[in-house]
C-alpha cells in the first residue's frame, strides 16, 4: 500500500532563499510523481510530473527529481519570492488504476 | 487547451439533502478519478472509472455513488448529506493509456449546513 509522507510540514523562509521540499513514498514501483500547488481554499495546481524512466524535471525556478530506488522526491524552488507562499504537495500512483495518494503537504511562506 | 470542467464551483446544502457534482473530462480523455478534500487536509479518492465502468473504490461512504456516462462525462451523487461532507471535491481525468497521468479541475467547494 502507498503511504506519502512530506517534511517539513510548514517552512518560513525569507525572500530570495533557495529552498527543498520533501516528499517520500514506500512503494517504489511507481510510474511517476508529481508535484502541486495548491493556494488557500482554491484548486490543485500542476507543476511538474516526474515519469520513472526520468531522474528530474524543470519549470523555471522549479526543479524536481526522483530516487526510486530511495523512495523519495524533492522539489527545489530557486530564489524564493513571495508569489511562492503556497501549500505544495506531491503524490504518487497506488496502483495501476492510477488513484493518487497524496501527501500531507508542506506549507510554504516566503517573507519580503 | 481544453481543461477538466467541474460543476457548480460552488454548492450549498442542508443537512439531509442531496447533492449532484459533475465533471467534464479532457476530450479524448477516458479516466475520470473523484477525490474529497476536507478543511486542512490533502485530497482522498473515493472513487474512478474507466471507459464508463468502475474501475477503483477508495474510502467513498455508501450515501455517495457515481457513474459515467457514455460522453465520459461523471456525476457524483451525494444523499443523506452530513456536516461533514464539506469539503472540496476534486475531478481528474487522464488520457487513454496513460491512468497515472491525471489532469485535475477547478474543483467544487461543497457546504453543508
Amino acid at each position: 500500500k502507498q503511504e506519502v509522507t512530506q517534511i517539513p510540514a510548514a517552512l518560513s523562509v525569507p525572500e530570495g532563499e533557495n529552498l527543498v521540499l520533501n516528499c517520500s513514498f514506500t512503494d517504489s514501483a511507481i510510474y511517476n510523481l508529481q508535484w502541486f500547488r495548491q493556494d488557500p481554499g482554491k484548486g490543485l495546481t500542476s507543476l511538474l510530473l516526474i515519469q520513472s524512466s526520468q531522474r528530474e524535471q524543470t519549470s523555471g525556478r522549479l526543479n524536481a527529481s526522483l530516487d526510486k530506488s530511495s523512495g523519495r522526491s524533492t522539489l527545489y524552488i530557486a530564489a524564493s519570492q513571495p508569489g511562492d507562499s503556497a501549500t505544495y504537495l506531491c503524490a504518487a500512483p497506488s496502483s495501476n488504476t492510477g488513484k493518487l495518494i497524496f501527501g500531507q503537504g508542506t506549507t510554504l511562506q516566503v517573507k519580503p | 487547451a481544453a481543461g477538466v470542467i467541474q460543476s457548480p464551483r460552488h454548492l450549498i446544502k442542508e443537512k439531509r439533502e442531496t447533492a449532484t457534482l459533475k465533471c467534464y473530462p479532457i476530450p479524448r480523455h477516458d479516466t475520470v478519478y473523484w477525490y474529497q478534500q476536507g478543511p486542512g487536509q490533502d485530497p482522498q479518492f473515493l472513487i474512478s472509472f474507466y471507459e464508463k465502468m468502475q474501475s477503483d473504490k477508495g474510502s467513498i461512504p455508501d450515501r455517495f455513488s457515481a457513474q459515467q456516462f457514455s460522453d465520459y462525462h461523471s456525476e457524483l451523487n451525494m444523499s443523506s448529506l452530513e456536516l461533514g461532507d464539506s469539503a472540496l471535491y476534486f475531478c481528474a481525468s487522464s488520457p487513454l493509456g496513460r491512468p497515472n497521468e491525471q489532469y485535475f479541475g477547478p474543483g467544487t467547494r461543497l457546504t453543508v449546513t
